[in-house]
């Protein structure tokens, strides 16, 4: 089936610093990708369309200068949060498109100090 | 970002009891809606899904009903088991030109009593 992993699984930083989070389709191509946040006890929030080869589409509210998508190939999409603050603090989630349907990855759990 | 909704409700039920979710949504302009499980610490799990002109559908042990009328979804689990313990999401899906695009609901955690 269709797998799509994420890389790392959780990381803590220092706030003001960079993270970068990976997004890998394993076993197919996606021109699509998502990113989701998902707080504690919360649903899971789109932030953005990844497309690959152009610029991603961000939700209403999000911060396209704070969260960077890059969508340079067929399996890898990256979502870098620049400048992380306490407030960052979540669970990232991606998901990859294959045949119109949507699988997801397991998750990143950044924790900004 | 879009979200419906942003409690999460909760349901406790006994081991081999059915259990019932239920959803409510806005937009009538959902293609087809999907629910997924999502354990602790984990991405979420597709379990089941129905198109937008579709009032049930069913699958292994899952049945998932929709009253457009009343814009209301439900997923029916037959004899629960411990290991259905998890929170449950409703999603409802937009189909574009060359993908589909996902937007979940608030969420209900499910908790099996063995």
């Amino acid at each position: 089936g269709a797998v799509v992993s994420q890389h790392p699984s959780w990381v803590i930083c220092k706030s003001g610093t960079s993270v970068k989070i990976e997004c890998r389709s394993l076993d197919f191509q996606a021109t699509t990708m998502f990113w989701y946040r998902q707080f504690p006890k919360q649903s899971l929030m789109l932030m953005a369309t990844s497309n690959e080869g152009s610029k991603a589409t961000y939700e209403q509210g999000v911060e396209k200068d704070k969260f960077l998508i890059n969508h340079a190939s067929l399996t890898l999409s990256t979502l870098t949060v620049t400048s992380a603050h306490p407030e960052d603090s979540s669970f990232y989630i991606c998901s990859a498109t294959y045949s119109y349907e949507q699988f997801f990855g397991p998750g990143t759990r950044l924790t900004v100090l | 970002g879009e979200s419906v909704g942003l409690h999460l409700p909760t349901l406790s039920v006994q081991e081999g009891d059915n259990s019932i979710i239920n959803c409510a949504y806005s937009n009538s302009a959902s293609d087809y809606f999907i629910w997924y499980k999502q354990e602790s610490g984990k991405g979420p799990q597709f379990i089941i899904d129905i198109r937008s002109n579709m009032d049930k559908r069913q699958g292994q042990r899952v049945t998932v009903l929709l009253n457009k009328t009343v814009k209301h979804l439900s997923l029916q689990i037959a004899a629960t088991q411990p290991g259905d313990s998890a929170v449950y999401f409703c999603a409802e899906g937009y189909e574009r030109t060359s993908y589909d695009k996902v937007i979940f609901g608030p969420g209900t955690s499910l908790s099996v009593i063995p």
